[in-house]
C-alpha cells in the first residue's frame, strides 16, 4: 500500500469511447503527475499539477485531458483513442516544498488496452 | 540536460547469484538518486535513496552506493531470489522540487 490509489486497474475500450481514470492520494502532498510507460519504451511524463494547477504538459495529444479537482484527486479523461494509445498509465504523487528529495509515490496503474 | 543510462536488459540469473545494475548519471547539480522496482501487473515501488556523495541505500539486501566521482549508483545484491524478479529503474531528481528523470529500467529473471 502506496499511499496512491488508482482505478480502474484495467480497462479495455473501443476507439470511440469516452472514459476516465482515477488517482487519489492520500499522503498528503501537493504534486500529482501522469506518466505512460508502454512495451519496451522509457517512462514518458505526461502531465504535472502542482497545488492544482498544470505546471508540465508534455506534448500529449489533446484526446487526453487531465483534471485536477483539488490536492488528493486526480483523472485523466480519454476519448476518442487510439490503438497505440494501450498502455500501463501510472499516476505518482510527491510533496513539492524544499524539503522534497524529488521521490515519487506510484500507484499501481491502470492497464488500458484500446481496440 | 540530466539523462540516467542503466545497463540494458534482460539480466537473466540463478537463485544464489551476485547482482550488479549499472547505472550512471549526467546532471546539473547535486541530484538525489533512486533505484525504484515494478514487479511483474504492478506499479513503480520505491526500493532505496540516497542524497549525497558517499551515502549507500539499502533495502531487502540491494544496496548502491552514491558515487560523485564516477558518476554512478549501481544496485548490487549479494543473492538474488526468484521473487526479486522485476524491472529496475535508476533515477534522479535536483532538489528543491525538480521532475525525477528516470532510466530506461532493466528487466531481471531469477531462475530457481
Amino acid at each position: 500500500e502506496t499511499g496512491v490509489t488508482q482505478t480502474p486497474r484495467h480497462l479495455v475500450m473501443g476507439m470511440t469511447n469516452k472514459k476516465s481514470l482515477k488517482c487519489e492520494q492520500h499522503l498528503g502532498h501537493n504534486a500529482m503527475y501522469w506518466y505512460k510507460q508502454s512495451a519496451k519504451k522509457p517512462l514518458e511524463l505526461m502531465f504535472v499539477y502542482s497545488l492544482e494547477e498544470r505546471v508540465e504538459n508534455n506534448s500529449v495529444p489533446s484526446r487526453f485531458s487531465p483534471e485536477c479537482p483539488n490536492s488528493s484527486h486526480l483523472f485523466l479523461h480519454l476519448h476518442t483513442l487510439q490503438p497505440e494509445d494501450s498502455a500501463l498509465y501510472l499516476c505518482a504523487s510527491s510533496p513539492r516544498d524544499r524539503a522534497s528529495t524529488g521521490e515519487l509515490f506510484f500507484g499501481e496503474g491502470s492497464r488500458l488496452t484500446v481496440l | 540536460g540530466d539523462s540516467v543510462t542503466q545497463m540494458e536488459g534482460p539480466v537473466t540469473l540463478s537463485e544464489e547469484a551476485f547482482l550488479t545494475i549499472n547505472c550512471t548519471y549526467t546532471a546539473t547539480g547535486y541530484p538525489s538518486l533512486f533505484w525504484y522496482v515494478q514487479y511483474p501487473g504492478e506499479g513503480l515501488q520505491l526500493l532505496l535513496k540516497a542524497t549525497k556523495a558517499d551515502d549507500k541505500g539499502s533495502n531487502k539486501g540491494f544496496e548502491a552506493t552514491y558515487r560523485k566521482e564516477t558518476t554512478s549508483f549501481h544496485l548490487e545484491k549479494g543473492s538474488v531470489q526468484v521473487s526479486d524478479s522485476a524491472v529496475y529503474f535508476c533515477a534522479l531528481a535536483v532538489t528543491s522540487g525538480s521532475r525525477l528523470t528516470f532510466g530506461e529500467g532493466t528487466q531481471l529473471t531469477v531462475n530457481p
